[in-house]
């Protein structure tokens, strides 16, 4: 069965630190990859995917994520946090049921930017 | 592009009471919509998926009586809480795929449901 692992539940990091938020998925088959951010009292926002093609995927606000399939890793960078990107963080891959693609999210990283 | 809204963002009903609530994909056709449920500081956890016309898909463990999900068009889908109590209190998130890039999901703001 197919799982989404986000080692992390909170990571503090200082303000224009570089940060990475880890997330590692279990699959057999060819998946496709997301990572979102939800701030508080709201829906998700897509940051970034990797369906195929590059390993490196460039998103929304700076971020970044590679694809490792060897490592079965899906990693969240960016190279200077400001303290707007406080939220909660969540790594998600798509699988098929019955012909219709779902979720399985990871638990969710909280990321705290600190002045 | 590829903007879900949701209404209401916010509702707070009497115990017994029964609440609807809408998720609406603003510029483009869903085939698909789904509803989540997020507990606080938690994960979102799937209910259902919705496809247009036909009944919904739900997940083991949701009660179909209770959260009743309506998929009438290719831009709305309705979810009802029947006869509400308080532990259905939470923060209810929609999303929708579209017909062309069906492995990704937009998400509404959410409706934060507080039953007294």
């Amino acid at each position: 069965a197919q799982s989404v692992t986000q080692l992390d539940s909170q990571v503090p990091v200082f303000e224009e630190a570089p940060v990475e938020l880890r997330c590692n998925y279990s699959s057999s088959v060819s998946v496709y990859l997301f990572w979102y951010v939800q701030y508080p009292n709201q829906g998700l926002q897509l940051l970034l995917k990797y369906l195929s093609g590059s390993t490196l995927v460039k998103g929304i606000n700076g971020f970044e994520a590679e694809f490792n399939k060897s490592q079965t890793s899906f990693h969240l960078r960016k190279p200077s946090v400001h303290i707007s990107d406080t939220a909660e963080y969540f790594c998600a891959v798509s699988v098929t049921t019955s012909g219709t693609y779902k979720y399985i999210f990871g638990t969710g990283t909280r990321l705290k930017v600190l002045a | 592009g590829a903007v879900v809204s949701q209404h209401p963002s916010r509702v707070i009903c009497k115990s017994g009471t029964s609440v609807k609530i809408e998720c609406r994909s603003l510029d483009f056709q869903a085939t698909t919509m789904f509803w989540y449920r997020q507990f606080p500081k938690k994960s979102l956890m799937l209910m259902a998926t919705s496809n247009e016309g036909s009944k919904a898909t739900y997940e083991q463990g949701v009660e179909k009586d209770k959260f009743l999900i309506n998929h009438a068009s290719l831009t709305l889908s309705t979810l009802t809480v029947t006869s509400a109590h308080p532990e259905d209190s939470s923060f209810y998130i929609c999303s929708a795929v579209g017909v062309l890039a069906q492995e990704t999901q937009y998400f509404g703001p959410g409706t934060r449901l507080l039953v007294l």
